[in-house]
């Protein structure tokens, strides 16, 4: 089965550029999709197909795809993105969704 | 305004049963796939099953195949998960979820799985 692979933790003081990569094997031949989740709270998406942000997602969320690795970049972070997030792709037969390991991010 | 609300969690004993229900509100149900994700507490998102707009097509993660059965009613607008022979590693917050991209999630219902 497929495998994505996050750090479980990435810090980040305010105001500065956050980077959450995602590993997996030519996951550049993959769509990849982002989520947030706060405490007690639903996934939330930030990014899907790669790059495109939801309506409402700020500009601050971006998200490139290449090689064996995906990467989340907020920039300018807020105390308000301190949350999990959370990578996902379709399996190669495309009929699992698989899910990275999540990484904490933590605004200092 | 999508709305997905899932209710029928609760304590099991191992070896028990729980049917999940996801009531949606918002959009065209019967022309949408849905998803059932769970989330163990303080741990990550596991995919656990999908199915088809009409019903038709459903497909299992490895660990709760021919345990757990999703099934849906168009005419109520509402997704089940049927879960047989729980097991403790079944507990978890049980999240439905809308579409191919996973693009609108309910709040969850927790279902745990104890003696």
């Amino acid at each position: 089965s497929y495998v994505l692979t996050q750090a479980p933790s990435v810090s980040v003081a305010p105001g500065r550029t956050a980077s959450i990569t995602c590993g997996g094997d030519k996951i550049g031949s993959k769509s990849v999709h982002w989520y947030q989740q706060k405490p007690g709270q639903a996934p939330v998406k930030v990014i899907y197909h790669d790059s495109d942000r939801p309506s409402g997602i700020p500009e601050r969320f971006s998200g490139s795809n290449s090689g064996d690795t995906a990467t989340l970049t907020i920039s300018g972070v807020e105390a308000g993105d301190e949350a999990d997030y959370y990578c996902q792709v379709r399996d190669s037969n495309g009929d699992h969704w698989v899910f990275g390991g999540g990484t904490k991010l933590t605004v200092l | 305004e999508v709305q997905l609300v899932e209710s029928g969690g609760g304590l099991v004993q191992p070896g028990g049963s729980l049917r999940l229900s996801c009531a949606a509100s918002g959009f065209t149900f019967s022309s949408s796939w849905m998803h059932w994700v769970r989330q163990t507490p303080g741990k990550g998102l596991v995919w656990v099953s999908r199915i088809t707009a009409d019903g038709s097509g459903t497909i299992y993660a490895d660990s709760v195949k021919g345990r757990f059965t999703i099934s849906r009613d168009n005419a109520k607008n509402t997704v089940f998960l049927q879960m047989n022979r729980l097991r403790a590693e079944d507990t978890a917050v049980y999240f439905c979820v809308r579409g191919e991209s996973l693009d609108y999630w309910g709040q969850g219902s927790l279902v745990t799985v104890s003696s």
